[in-house]
């Protein structure tokens, strides 16, 4: 069973459109998290979510909007999709502060 | 604010060579620091890991890292490197108190020549 699974794998959509990129973890792990790795490889957390509380939120555009109908859940809303927002989109999870972090494979959003 | 520092962006070794991969961070208080790696089409997986206790760390595939913490760095090592380590590997930390957030270095490439 995969530990963290994110839907869609890829995802091609044009500009100005609305997306989600689902998340689901089955570890039973208390945070979750989602990473943006962008062109140059560079990985930045966007948010992470404790017991349905948000405690993290980096300086993301407010298109971005993380929701989490339950604690294996953490969906990847963005609105009024932009060229920029061209990247691999990471979910992980953790439990507990400074356990090892698990990552999904990674949704590779492509806006055109 | 945490910062990660990998300075090799693209390294390219021939089979059997040694490596060693910089990460330097910036924290005032007390971290753990990770090594992970991306091989193509892969999702990330954890090398090893630091948390407190021998600054040497061993980790799978015989990679090792030690932790120099009057140099606030943690360099990633391997005696002999194979075709099948071509990856990406990336560095990172979170302070062990305040939130709990991983902060990831930009990532080293690194091509392993047959």
């Amino acid at each position: 069973d995969t530990a963290v699974s994110q839907t869609p794998k890829y995802l091609v959509t044009q500009m100005g459109n609305d997306k989600s990129i689902k998340c689901e973890q089955n570890l039973g792990h208390d945070t979750m998290y989602w990473y943006k790795q962008d062109s140059k490889k560079f990985l930045k957390i966007m948010f992470s979510y404790n017991n349905k509380e948000l405690i993290i939120n980096e300086t993301v555009p407010n298109r971005f909007s993380p929701k989490s109908p339950d604690k294996a859940h953490l969906n990847l809303h963005i609105n009024s999709l932009e060229l920029g927002d061209s990247a691999v989109y990471f979910c992980a999870s953790s439990q507990g502060r400074g356990e090892r972090a698990f990552f999904g494979q990674g949704t590779r959003l492509t806006v055109v | 604010a945490q910062s990660v520092s990998q300075h090799n962006h693209h390294v390219i070794l021939s089979e059997a060579a040694s490596l060693e991969l910089g990460c330097n961070y910036s924290y005032g208080g007390t971290v753990n620091l990770f090594w992970y790696v991306q091989y193509p089409g892969q999702h990330l997986q954890l090398l090893l890991k630091y948390f407190s206790g021998d600054p040497l760390v061993k980790g799978i595939k015989g990679f090792e890292a030690e932790f120099i913490k009057s140099k606030f760095s943690f360099n990633l090592r391997k005696p002999s490197v194979q075709w099948s380590d071509t990856a990406e590997y990336f560095c990172a930390v979170n302070a062990q108190t305040g939130a709990n957030n991983l902060f990831f270095g930009t990532g080293t490439r690194l091509t392993v020549i047959p």
